[in-house]
């Protein structure tokens, strides 16, 4: 089945401890990203990827970093997690830039203490 | 950079009516807009999209469509069912095919 997988889906930490929210996809997509989703604010791009090595900002990339060393894979990292960093976090990949259907994940859920 | 505005944050309609859902832009350079469903614990997924050469898209119940002059969009789902009940999404992609930038949502509840 062709799909985009997160983990974990849940995840409960402290302020400080570094984490990484992994993401996978089947689809031999080029171009992955990750977005955050916050009530009343809707969905907001965190930092995407136009292929393998190629990364770049969203509108809200501030306390996090990517790596994209595989095509499949797109992690989320989070080197000093923040209270304000809690959310609902989305991978999402598409064919390439120029592609236009965006496939997301099922989400993960972080709670930041 | 693109905005999109999403009205109503909230609707409630009875089985069977309809439902519509309108969204505005800022960019008159965005050509792809989609919408997607957002079920309670999952992912959004996309329900319909529309190209900026279509003015009207169907698909069985959903149908979207698009005013490029006035750069606003709109979701009409007609006899809602309870399964229709969920949050909706639109968006619209940026110039460079990077982005897709979202409204902030609209929560519609189908009651029987």
């Amino acid at each position: 089945e062709a799909q985009v997988t997160q983990n974990p889906r849940y995840l409960i930490t402290v302020t400080g401890k570094k984490l990484t929210v992994t993401c996978s996809q089947n689809m031999n997509h080029e171009y992955m990203s990750w977005y955050r989703q916050d009530p009343g604010l809707g969905l907001r791009q965190i930092y995407y990827s136009m292929n393998v090595e190629v990364t770049d900002k969203g509108d809200v990339p501030e306390g996090y970093k990517v790596s994209r060393k595989e095509k499949r894979n797109f992690p989320l990292i989070l080197e000093s997690p923040s209270p304000n960093q809690t959310s609902l976090y989305f991978c999402a990949s598409k064919q390439s830039s120029g592609a236009n259907v965006l496939t997301f994940g099922a989400g993960s859920r972080l709670t930041v203490l | 950079g693109e905005n999109v505005e999403q009205h109503p944050s909230t609707l409630s309609v009875q089985e069977g009516d309809s439902a519509v859902i309108k969204c505005t832009y800022s960019d008159s350079a965005s050509n792809y807009f989609p919408w997607y469903k957002q079920e309670l614990g999952k992912g959004p997924q996309l329900i319909i999209d529309i190209r900026s050469n279509v003015g009207e898209k169907k698909d069985q119940r959903i149908a979207v469509t698009l005013n490029k002059t006035a750069k606003h969009f709109s979701l009409h789902i007609t006899e809602t069912q309870p399964e229709d009940s969920a949050v909706y999404f639109c968006a619209a992609e940026n110039q460079a095919g990077t982005a897709l930038i979202f409204g902030k949502g609209t929560t519609l509840s189908v009651s029987s």
